[in-house]
């Protein structure tokens, strides 16, 4: 079974605080990608990368970084975390493809104080 | 743009029941694919069906199935026999030809009552 770890299900930092979630896939596949999910709005896209060293913006990029250096991990930083960021957030991977679904993690709640 | 809307933020049914999930979407792409996803209380996504814009026949998964309609672009789910395990969020997505991300609806929370 393909499996998407993140580093952490919740966590709590202040406001200012530098912010690494990680997330690990172990099926080879090429694309990652995080996702931000708040109520009524479904899952908002903020970045994603189709192999190592690349990467593009989704939807919603600003006030996070994200860095893939080895194909299976997916970094997402948030430089200077904003209580606006208190959010769920999932990773996902994928093969390239059309018809391929994306595999998700668990998820991280984090909390912005 | 691509664009997915679920105009049914919450539905309730009796238990056995059928149930459908509207989504439509809005792509100028000739060849895109839209899923389905599951997510219940405990926050992990579970992928439930899929449907190709060229597939002439809608999928089905178990008790899943997808009315396509695609000249009124759109691509509802729907669930037999409803169980209370359904309850959940169900999300729509559609990834396009051209991209690998895929854009999502903002949701149908689903409650399954007994």
């Amino acid at each position: 079974d393909v499996k998407v770890t993140q580093s952490s299900r919740y966590l709590v930092k202040r406001t200012g605080e530098k912010v690494f979630l990680e997330c690990v896939q172990d099926m080879d596949h090429e694309n990652m990608f995080w996702y931000r999910q708040d109520p009524g709005l479904g899952l908002r896209l903020i970045y994603f990368s189709y192999d190592v060293k690349m990467k593009e913006k989704g939807d919603i990029p600003e006030g996070y970084s994200v860095s893939r250096e080895k194909k299976e991990r997916f970094s997402l930083i948030l430089e200077s975390a904003s209580t606006n960021q208190t959010s769920m957030y999932l990773c996902a991977s994928s093969p390239s493809g059309l018809s391929y679904e994306q595999y998700f993690g668990p998820g991280t709640r984090l909390t912005v104080t | 743009a691509q664009k997915i809307t679920q105009t049914q933020p919450g539905m309730f049914v009796q238990e056995k029941e059928a149930v459908t999930l509207d989504c439509t979407y809005d792509t100028s792409d000739q060849s895109y694919g839209l899923f389905w996803y599951k997510q219940p209380s405990s926050g992990e996504m579970i992928f439930l069906i899929y449907q190709g814009s060229y597939d002439e026949q809608n999928a089905t998964e178990g008790r899943y199935s997808l009315n396509f309609q695609k000249a009124r672009k759109s691509a509802n789910l729907v669930i037999s026999a409803s169980q209370l395990g359904d309850s959940a969020m169900y999300f729509c997505a559609m990834r396009d030809g051209g991209a690998q991300k895929l854009v999502f609806g903002q949701g149908t929370r689903l409650t399954i009552n007994p």
